[in-house]
């Protein structure tokens, strides 16, 4: 069974400064990897997904996340952070080919401030 | 608009009362799924289906039951709701062979259980 570890359950940061938020996986066959974002009250949102190929993947609002096969880490970042990206993030994997149980990372909260 | 629809938003209720709390989809996926989210455990999956009248329980299905008699609707069903079920749900859908896709996320369903 494939699982999802989120190493940071906080991650405060200051505007404009970079962020990675980290993410490492388990499973002995092929995956797929995602990341969602969860504003205040909101339901969650896609941010990004690795399927096949490319290893470095680009999401919305900036975010774009590297899978590295080796370490099994599929990490987050931006490069400079604003205010809005106040939010929950999380790591989800799914065995690849066939839809699945996504299973989620406990998630990251990200915290930007002034 | 492509979407999954939950209803209630929020919801508080008593002990031992049975609830029903529905997802309805408008995008003719055969993959749906309950997950609920709670503080420092991220989300975890509470059924899913497969397809009309195909079920099969996820992570954390005690206390919950799930029908599936048409391919829009998976109501979430707790026949004695107790406090530990106090969490925020949400439904999922996905096409089958379509994890690639990502899942779509309803809004959330906010419940106390008093």
């Amino acid at each position: 069974a494939q699982s999802v570890t989120q190493l940071d359950s906080q991650v405060p940061v200051f505007e404009e400064a970079p962020v990675e938020l980290r993410c490492n996986y388990s499973s002995s066959v092929s995956v797929y990897l995602f990341w969602y974002v969860q504003y205040p009250n909101q339901g969650l949102q896609l941010l990004l997904k690795y399927l096949s190929g490319s290893t470095l993947v680009k999401g919305i609002n900036g975010f774009e996340a590297e899978f590295n096969k080796s370490q099994t880490s599929f990490h987050l970042r931006k490069p400079s952070v604003h205010i809005s990206d106040t939010a929950e993030y999380f790591c989800a994997v799914t065995l690849s080919g066939t839809a699945s149980k996504l299973t989620f990372g406990t998630g990251t909260r990200l915290q930007v401030t002034l | 608009e492509a979407q999954v629809t939950q209803n209630p938003r929020y919801l508080i209720t008593v002990t031992g009362k049975k609830l029903t709390v529905t997802c309805s989809q408008n995008m003719n996926h055969e993959y749906m799924s309950w997950y609920r989210q709670d503080p420092g455990l991220g989300l975890r999956q509470i059924y899913y289906s497969m397809n009309v009248e195909v079920t099969d329980k996820g992570d954390v299905p005690e206390g919950y039951k799930v029908s599936r008699k048409e391919k829009r609707n998976f109501p979430l069903i707790l026949e004695s709701p107790s406090p530990n079920q106090t969490s925020l749900y949400f439904c999922a859908s996905s096409l089958m062979g379509g994890a690639s896709k990502g899942y779509t996320f309803g809004s959330g369903t906010r419940l106390t259980v008093v």
